[in-house]
C-alpha cells in the first residue's frame, strides 16, 4: 500500500524560532501534496497545496510567509513555520496523491504535533 | 465551493452493535467520497470509499452507500468492536481539482 511518513512526530520548541516538518511519499511519487492543519476535536483544515516544482498554493487566511512549503523532489514536501508563536500549536498533517491529474486517493502521514512554548 | 455536513458528532454503541454515520454534500460536480478512521494523535487512515458511480460498497463489515440524487452518502459499521473507536471523517472531492472537503467528524466509542 501507499506510505506517506511524516518527520518529526512531535516538536516543542521556543517562541521565535523556526520549525520544519517533513512529509515523505514512500513507496510512489507524488506531484502534490497537501498541508492540514487540525484543532483539537475538529476537522482537518487545508493549509496549502504543495506542487513538485512548483510554488505552492495557499488557502485563504494562511499566510505564505509564515508557513512556507518546499517541494523539492517528486517523493518530498516540507512545510516551516517561522518564527513560530504559541498560537501555531497544532497538529499538522500532510497527504499525498499517487495519481496524476488529482483523482487518486489521499495517503496521510501521521500527523506532527508541534507545541511551541 | 463545497460543503460537506456531518452527524452525528459523537456516537456511543455497544459492542456486537451497528454504526451509522451520515454526510451530505452540496457540490453535485462531487465524484469521489472517501471515509476515514483516525485515531488519537495520528494521521487520518482511508478505510473505505466509493465513487459516484456506484450505489454501495462493502468490505467485511464496513460498508458504504451513496444516493446521488439526494447527495448523500453513508458508512455503516456491523459487528462493532473496540477497537473501532475512533474518529471518522467523511470527504467529498470535486471534480478536476484535488482539493478535498472534510466533514466535520465523529467520535465512535465501542462500549465492550
Amino acid at each position: 500500500g501507499a506510505v506517506v511518513s511524516q518527520h518529526p512526530s512531535r516538536v516543542i520548541c521556543k517562541s521565535g524560532t523556526s520549525v520544519k516538518i517533513e512529509c515523505r511519499s514512500l513507496d510512489f511519487q507524488a506531484t502534490t501534496m497537501f498541508w492540514y492543519r487540525q484543532f483539537p476535536k475538529k476537522s482537518l483544515m487545508l493549509m496549502a497545496t504543495s506542487n513538485e516544482g512548483s510554488k505552492a498554493t495557499y488557502e485563504q487566511g494562511v499566510e505564505k510567509d509564515k508557513f512556507l512549503i518546499n517541494h523539492a523532489s517528486l517523493t518530498l514536501s516540507t512545510l516551516t513555520v517561522t518564527s513560530a508563536h504559541p498560537e501555531d500549536s497544532s497538529f499538522y498533517i500532510c497527504s499525498a496523491s499517487r495519481a496524476s491529474g488529482g483523482t487518486g486517493e489521499l495517503f496521510f502521514g501521521e500527523g506532527s504535533r508541534l507545541t511551541v512554548l | 465551493g463545497e460543503n460537506v455536513e456531518q452527524h452525528p458528532s459523537t456516537l456511543s454503541v455497544q459492542e456486537g452493535d451497528s454504526a451509522v454515520i451520515k454526510c451530505t454534500y452540496s457540490d453535485s460536480a462531487s465524484n469521489y467520497f472517501p471515509w476515514y478512521k483516525q485515531e488519537l494523535g495520528k494521521g487520518p487512515q482511508l478505510i473505505i470509499d466509493i465513487r459516484s458511480n456506484v450505489g454501495e460498497k462493502k468490505d467485511q463489515r464496513i460498508a458504504v452507500t451513496l444516493n446521488k440524487t439526494a447527495k448523500h452518502f453513508s458508512l455503516h459499521i456491523t459487528e462493532t468492536q473496540p477497537e473501532d473507536s475512533a474518529v471518522y471523517f467523511c470527504a467529498a472531492y470535486s471534480g478536476g481539482y484535488q482539493k478535498v472537503t472534510f466533514g466535520i467528524g465523529t467520535k465512535l466509542q465501542v462500549i465492550p
